[in-house]
């Protein structure tokens, strides 16, 4: 079983502030994906890196996938408000189950006016 | 752009009742996959089907089923309800060669 940690469960931050979600596991992925889900919804793909050490922007938030590929951070930069959400990392297996996605236990985000 | 459907987007059953959940994935997706995910928790795997056949199992209770059809769609089936059973239930399908999972809305079961 691959199991996925994300650090911190919860976060409350004012708007404007930066913050960094990790995303940690003992096994090696052969992709990651992150998502963001708001309350009632289905969880939305962010964006997804393949690459051990690659690093994705999308506007103010930046994704990192570790050198072994077994870890990943989603750095938000000037949060606002409207990036409040819960941010879920998923990884698929490298062999087998790789079309099976492993879902973090997830970060609740909350930006604060 | 088409997106993952769900439905019902609600549904009340009381105990011991049973309920069917429909997706109909994005059109040219070969993978449809099922989660469950509480109050609070993260999406749990169900089962999946690549291509019309059963390609992996989670943790499905053995009261619920699921199948894909002919055109697809697939419909998960759950029987003797509990009220443990109450949850959001996700579709999301897949394309081809690619691990980028695309969610519908998901159904919210509430057993009473």
């Amino acid at each position: 079983t691959q199991l996925l940690e994300q650090s911190p469960q919860f976060l409350s931050i004012q708007e404007g502030e930066n913050l960094t979600v990790y995303c940690n596991s003992s096994s090696v992925f052969s992709s990651l994906q992150w998502y963001r889900q708001e309350p009632g919804e289905g969880p939305v793909l962010l964006v997804t890196v393949v690459t051990g050490g690659e690093v994705k922007k999308l506007k103010r938030l930046t994704f990192q996938f570790g050198d072994a590929r077994k870890d990943s951070s989603l750095h938000i930069t000037a949060a606002q408000p409207g990036d409040t959400g819960l941010y879920l990392c998923a990884g698929a297996g490298l062999r087998g189950s790789a079309r099976q996605l492993t879902f973090g236990s997830g970060t609740q985000l909350t930006v604060l006016p | 752009a088409a997106g993952v459907i769900q439905s019902p987007r609600h549904l009340i059953k009381e105990k011991r009742e049973t309920a069917t959940l429909k997706c109909y994935p994005i059109p040219r997706h070969d993978t449809v996959y099922w989660y469950q995910q509480g109050p609070g928790q993260d999406p749990q795997f169900l089962i999946s089907f690549y291509e019309k056949m059963q390609s992996d199992k989670g943790s499905i209770p053995d009261r619920f089923s699921a199948q894909q059809f002919s055109d697809y769609h697939s419909e998960l089936n759950m029987s003797s309800l509990e009220l443990g059973d109450s949850a959001l239930y996700f579709c999301a399908s897949r394309p081809e060669n690619t691990g980028e999972l695309f969610f519908g809305e998901g159904s919210r079961l509430t057993v009473l």
